[in-house]
């Protein structure tokens, strides 16, 4: 079976904070994807990243970081320097190639970030 | 490039009625979700088309919930008869790739059931 688990369900922070939304994932497979979404108030959601399951590097896209750690089954997402604009709903998924065919989505987590 | 366009994005209905939300992919995107999200039970997959084709509706509630992909180019969600448990967000995403697994939503569909 395959499970996404974002622990934190709200997340308070004043802006220019660093923060860290956790992400843990369970999948039988040896291949497979993960990714995050963004859902700002406004309602729709945004791909932020996608990694698979073979490439294990951190990547960093301006003030968003990700941390993929296959040993610890988890995939982080890092906002460094949060604004008042990062606010939303920030959701981690689960795809699988073999035995998957859409996106299996954790509960998100609710971030807001005061002036 | 056009993304993935839903209607109507609010509907608001009595219970009992008919209910028809409307998606419309991104053009050469063989693959087609609806997704329902509410507060607790987050982000679920309803059903999942391929090349028009349903692959795998186990995720729809029961029979008042039923959808169709005539061509590739148009989806729709019916609910009948609408119940206020209907009440979510209904989102519908497209997919180019099989391999892939990156989906594009739409906007998403209120829906309020009085």
């Amino acid at each position: 079976a395959q499970k996404v688990t974002q622990a934190q369900t709200e997340i308070s922070v004043v802006e220019k904070e660093d923060v860290t939304l956790d992400c843990v994932y369970e999948t039988r497979d040896t291949t497979y994807y993960l990714f995050w979404y963004k859902q700002p108030p406004s309602g729709e959601l945004v791909f932020l990243i996608r990694r698979n399951s073979f490439d294990e590097q951190n990547e960093i896209s301006g003030r968003y970081s990700w941390n993929f750690q296959k040993s610890t089954s988890s995939f982080n997402f890092t906002i460094t320097a949060s604004q008042v604009v990062d606010s939303a709903v920030y959701f981690c998924a689960l795809f699988n190639s073999n035995s998957g065919y859409a996106l299996n989505f954790g509960k998100g987590t609710s971030l807001l970030v005061t002036p | 490039d056009a993304g993935v366009i839903q209607s109507p994005r609010h509907e608001v209905t009595e219970m009992g009625q008919e209910v028809t939300l409307r998606c419309k992919p991104i053009s050469g995107h063989n693959s087609l979700f609806w997704y329902r999200q509410t507060m607790m039970r987050g982000l679920e997959l309803l059903i999942y088309f391929n090349n028009n084709v349903p692959i795998d509706d186990s995720g729809m509630p029961e029979d008042r919930f039923s959808a169709k992909m005539p061509n590739a180019s148009f989806s729709t969600l019916k609910i009948q008869p609408s119940e206020p448990r209907d009440s979510a967000v209904y989102f519908c995403a497209s997919r180019g790739g099989a391999t892939t697994g990156e989906l594009f939503f739409g906007e998403g569909s209120r829906l309020t059931v009085l």
